[in-house]
């Protein structure tokens, strides 16, 4: 069965520095999310993203953010500067173009900034 | 506003109990989706089921079953003869289908459900 990967699946870095989180969609689907859960706590939505432009994204999702499918397969969420708070788990999430009702999600990647 | 309330914030229970997991849900939009995914202790998402607003058929599932109520805004799951494995946190969530939508999930603040043996 077809699913969503992410890598890595722990990124540790340094306040400051920026990271690129990756996530390979399932094949044939067309929207794209990043999700934000802070340990404990609920999951939030980032940023939606369809034919190659961000279709919503949250308050969260400031200019530190971005994201991008560089080359039609991958889709990365990039921090520029991560924070102390930017420490979550980050899912990719990804629908069909038929059914893009139901999101199937990633594992996740835990990102601790230090 | 929308929004999903699950207002269990952990239920404990002995295996082979019945347990319901509570959720109620506010928007005023007529056209949405409600959905149960379930993060076991691994950490993964894993979607369990979507109902859409026009459809309010309960759903059974093996041992889960699902109460969907427009005249509550509720969106219950009960789990019949709970086992060990279903221990994990159980969120319901919101999609909102109008026509220019990014389809975003809404999250309730998710219930943790401990099975003991």
């Amino acid at each position: 069965e077809p699913e969503v990967t992410q890598t890595p699946s722990h990124q540790v870095t340094q306040m400051g520095q920026e990271v690129i989180l990756r996530c390979v969609p399932i094949s044939n689907h067309l929207y794209f999310y990043w999700y934000r859960q802070i340990l404990g706590q609920k999951v939030e939505f980032l940023v939606s993203f369809y034919n190659n432009e961000i279709s919503e994204k949250s308050e969260i999702f400031d200019d530190q953010f971005s994201v991008e499918r560089p080359d039609g397969s991958n889709f990365t969420l990039k921090i520029r500067s991560t924070k102390l708070e930017d420490s979550a788990m980050y899912f990719c999430a990804t629908a069909g173009g038929r059914g893009r009702d139901t999101q199937y999600f990633g594992p996740g990647t835990r990102l601790t900034v230090l | 506003a929308q929004k999903v309330t699950q207002a269990q914030t952990e239920i404990s229970v002995v295996e082979k109990e019945d347990v319901t997991l509570d959720c109620v849900y506010e928007t005023r939009d007529t056209t949405y989706y409600l959905f149960w995914y379930k993060q076991p202790p691994s950490g993964e998402l894993v979607f369990l089921i979507r109902r859409n607003s026009f459809d309010e058929q309960n759903e059974i599932s093996g041992r889960y079953s699902w109460n969907f109520q427009k005249s509550t805004s509720s969106f219950n799951f009960t789990i019949t003869a709970s086992q060990v494995v279903d221990s994990a946190v159980y969120f319901c969530a919101l999609i909102l289908a109008w026509m220019d939508s990014s389809y975003k999930l809404i999250f309730g603040s998710g219930t943790r459900l401990l099975v003991r043996p």
